[in-house]
C-alpha cells in the first residue's frame, strides 16, 4: 500500500537556523506530494505541494522538491522564525480507480527558540 | 468567512453516550472527508463523500455513521462512545476532478474527550 515516512520529532532549533525535515514515500503510481502545517490549536493548512517529478513547491520561505529517484520530498527553510513552530505533515495523494485520498506521515513537531 | 467550519469545537461526554459533530464548507467543493487525529498526532482518514455519495470508508467501527444531507455538509454521528474515541476529528473538503489531484481544505477540528 501507499505510505509516508517522516523523520521523528520533536525538532528544536534556534531562530535563523537552517531547517530540513525528511520525508520519503512508497506508492504504486505517481502521487502528488504535499506538506501541511498545523499550528497549535488549529486545523491543517496546506503549506506547499508538487504534482510531478522534479517539481519544486515553495511558500513562506519553505521549499520541497519532488525527487522520484529517491522517492523523497524533504522540506527545507533557510532561516526559521519562532512563528514557524508547528507540526508539519508530509502527505501523498493518489487516485486509484476513483478512490482518491491523502495518506499522511506521522507529523514532525518543530519548536523554534529565540 | 470561514471556509470549512465544524461544531462543536470541544466535546466532553460520558462513555456510552451518542454524539454528533457537524461540518459545513462554503467553498463549493463536491467532496468532503472526516479524519481522526490521535494523541500522537497521527492523522488517518475515516470517510469521504462525493456529491453526497460515500466513496471512502476505511476500517472504522460501525458506531461511526457519516451523513451528508447536501454537498456542503458532512456530519459525523457516533453511537455508544468509548474511551478510545477520544481524539481530534477534522473535517476537510476538496473539488474532485477526474485524474487531477486536488488540495484538501481542513476545518479547525473538534476535540472529543470521552470520560
Amino acid at each position: 500500500g501507499n505510505s509516508v515516512t517522516q523523520m521523528e520529532g520533536p525538532v528544536t532549533l534556534s531562530e535563523e537556523a537552517f531547517l530540513t525535515i525528511n520525508c520519503t514515500y512508497t506508492a504504486t503510481g505517481y502521487p502528488s506530494l504535499f506538506w501541511y502545517v498545523q499550528y497549535p490549536g488549529e486545523g491543517l493548512q496546506l503549506l506547499l505541494k508538487a504534482t510531478k517529478a522534479d517539481d519544486k513547491g515553495s511558500n513562506k520561505g519553505f521549499e520541497a522538491t519532488y525527487r522520484k529517484e529517491t522517492t523523497s520530498f524533504h522540506l527545507e527553510k533557510g532561516s526559521v522564525q519562532v512563528s514557524d513552530s508547528a507540526v508539519y505533515f508530509c502527505a501523498l495523494y493518489l487516485s486509484n480507480f476513483g478512490n482518491e485520498k491523502l495518506t499522511f506521515g506521522t507529523g514532525t513537531r518543530l519548536t523554534i527558540i529565540p | 468567512d470561514t471556509a470549512v467550519s465544524q461544531t462543536p469545537k470541544y466535546l466532553v461526554t460520558q462513555m456510552g453516550n451518542d454524539k454528533s459533530i457537524k461540518c459545513e464548507q462554503n467553498l463549493g467543493h463536491d467532496t468532503m472527508y472526516w479524519y481522526k487525529q490521535d494523541s500522537k498526532k497521527f492523522l488517518k482518514i475515516m470517510f469521504s463523500y462525493n456529491n453526497k455519495e460515500l466513496i471512502i470508508n476505511e476500517t472504522v467501527p460501525n458506531r461511526f455513521s457519516p451523513k451528508s444531507p447536501d454537498k456542503a455538509h458532512l456530519n459525523l454521528h457516533i453511537n455508544s462512545l468509548e474511551l478510545g474515541d477520544s481524539a481530534v476529528y477534522f473535517c476537510a473538503s476538496s473539488h474532485r476532478l477526474q485524474g487531477e489531484q486536488e488540495t484538501q481544505y481542513f476545518g479547525p477540528g473538534t476535540r472529543l474527550l470521552v470520560l
